[in-house]
């Protein structure tokens, strides 16, 4: 379909290693949030890219997490060393980026779930 | 610092009756509500959403209230169906489209 997209859809990995979560949002979307979710959390917002501009890092819970978003489109969150406390699922969304009902809707991906041993 | 909050983790409702989840919000420079719900091993989808100039948005069972004076939200889903089990998530958003979500309410509609 033409919906958001994560993979992969499961991750474990060991305590220490480098992981990479894409993302690929919806055509023509030009916002695109990052948000992780631990067991029993609400969504916690942790990047945010709009079109071109310098994107809000201000949700990154720390300097092993960062992303980027090439060509506009899709998405990469890398989170190095990881700890066990890394563990959770991280949704990806997106939408239009225009402030109001019709381009503020966010539509997300069905999320990437990550087990850090 | 939770500027969206859900105060009850769970609802139980039975089916036929009104289900209402409240949200509250501490920020007065939200323009835009939104909630979402959400099924197990999903990612959220889009209910429906108000915009801080209006009180009342009405979409077939569900209706959002907003007092912006208290800070408050509400969902109202009458009547509630045992499909609607799941979480459902507000948020907020701001001038700069930053969205911000309370930590959710379970919702579970007896048959």
């Amino acid at each position: 379909g033409a919906g958001v997209s994560q993979s992969p859809s499961n991750k474990v990995t060991e305590k220490g290693k480098d992981v990479e979560l894409r993302c690929d949002p919806i055509s023509g979307h030009t916002a695109l949030y990052w948000y992780r979710q631990s067991l029993g959390q609400g969504l916690e917002f942790l990047i945010y890219f709009q079109g071109n501009s310098a994107p809000d890092k201000s949700g990154l819970p720390s300097d092993r997490f960062s992303a980027e978003r090439t060509g506009g489109s899709v998405s990469t969150l890398t989170i190095q060393r990881t700890q066990q406390e890394d563990s959770a699922v991280y949704l990806c969304a997106s939408s239009l980026g225009i402030s109001g009902s019709w381009g503020s809707e966010q539509f997300f991906g069905p999320g990437t779930r990550l087990t850090v041993l | 610092d939770q500027q969206v909050k859900q105060n009850s983790p769970s609802l139980s409702v039975q089916e036929g009756r009104i289900s209402i989840l409240n949200c509250d919000y501490t920020n007065s420079m939200f323009d835009y509500f939104l909630w979402y719900k959400k099924y197990p091993a999903e990612g959220p989808t889009f209910l429906i959403s108000i915009s801080s100039i209006k009180d009342k948005n009405e979409d077939g069972r569900f209706t959002v209230f907003l007092n912006k004076s208290a800070k408050h939200l509400s969902l109202h889903i009458v009547p509630s169906q045992p499909g609607d089990s799941a979480v459902y998530f507000c948020a907020a958003v701001n001038t700069g489209n930053q969205f911000y979500f309370g930590t959710g309410t379970s919702l579970t509609v007896i048959p």
